[in-house]
């Protein structure tokens, strides 16, 4: 198994610019989500998703749309970057939400 | 006031201390995770308990619900060790609370010197 993969792993982007993070994960999971990271800072939860075709916000959405069209993939979409959203961001998987969170490597992405 | 306290959070040992990271929360919770972030940036997954004591290896996670408080103990200390350990929980049912979601600490610095 792969586990969770995230593609890219580094991303530079210009103020304005659109990009799709994509995460993707072969364990079957149901639940899906996107974390970002910024230092001084714990995990904050962007979006969520509890199965194909369901998703729902977290503590920090704005600036950010996702989907899940198959129980495998869940990309995370920038339609207009920001330099408030240059962060490391982080995919994780679990099944049905209540067990073991299991990570992707991560994308550090940069907005000047 | 964060609703999940980790401390400390930056600790330095030398190798083969034995090393404790405790982490205390405000709310009621259905579990609590024991994470791990070694400097290239990937998390692991190190434990997931609601009640009592779990052992893996060097590593121990205690509980207490009462007293709303975890610790994560590792034994034998090695530079290997050396990591971001994150503490995060979810919320019990009831309340009005998202029971999907994890709370996160924002992580103890550990370094091991050899």
């Amino acid at each position: 198994n792969a586990g969770v993969t995230q593609t890219p792993k580094f991303q530079v982007l210009k103020t304005g610019q659109s990009m799709t993070l994509q995460c993707a994960q072969d364990m079957n999971h149901e639940y899906m989500s996107w974390y970002r990271q910024d230092p001084g800072m714990g995990l904050r939860l962007i979006h969520y998703s509890v199965g194909a075709g369901i998703t729902d916000q977290g503590e920090v959405p704005n600036g950010y749309n996702v989907s899940r069209s198959t129980t495998e993939d869940f990309p995370l979409r920038l339609l207009s970057a920001a330099p408030s959203q240059t962060s490391v961001y982080f995919c994780a998987s679990s099944y049905r939400g209540r067990g073991e969170q299991f990570f992707g490597p991560g994308t550090r992405l940069t907005v000047l | 006031k964060n609703e999940v306290e980790q401390s400390p959070q930056n600790l330095t040992a030398q190798e083969g201390e034995f090393i404790t990271i405790n982490c205390s929360y405000s709310v009621g919770i259905s579990a609590l995770h024991w994470l791990q972030q070694h400097p290239g940036g990937g998390i692991v997954s190190l434990f997931m308990l609601s009640s009592g004591k779990k052992k893996h290896g060097r590593l121990i996670a205690t509980i207490n619900i009462q007293e709303k408080h975890s610790s994560l103990h590792i034994t034998a200390s090695h530079p290997r060790d050396s990591a971001v350990y994150i503490c995060a929980v979810r919320y019990e049912a009831g309340a009005g609370h998202n029971t999907d979601k994890l709370i996160f600490g924002t992580g103890t610095r550990l370094q091991v010197f050899p």
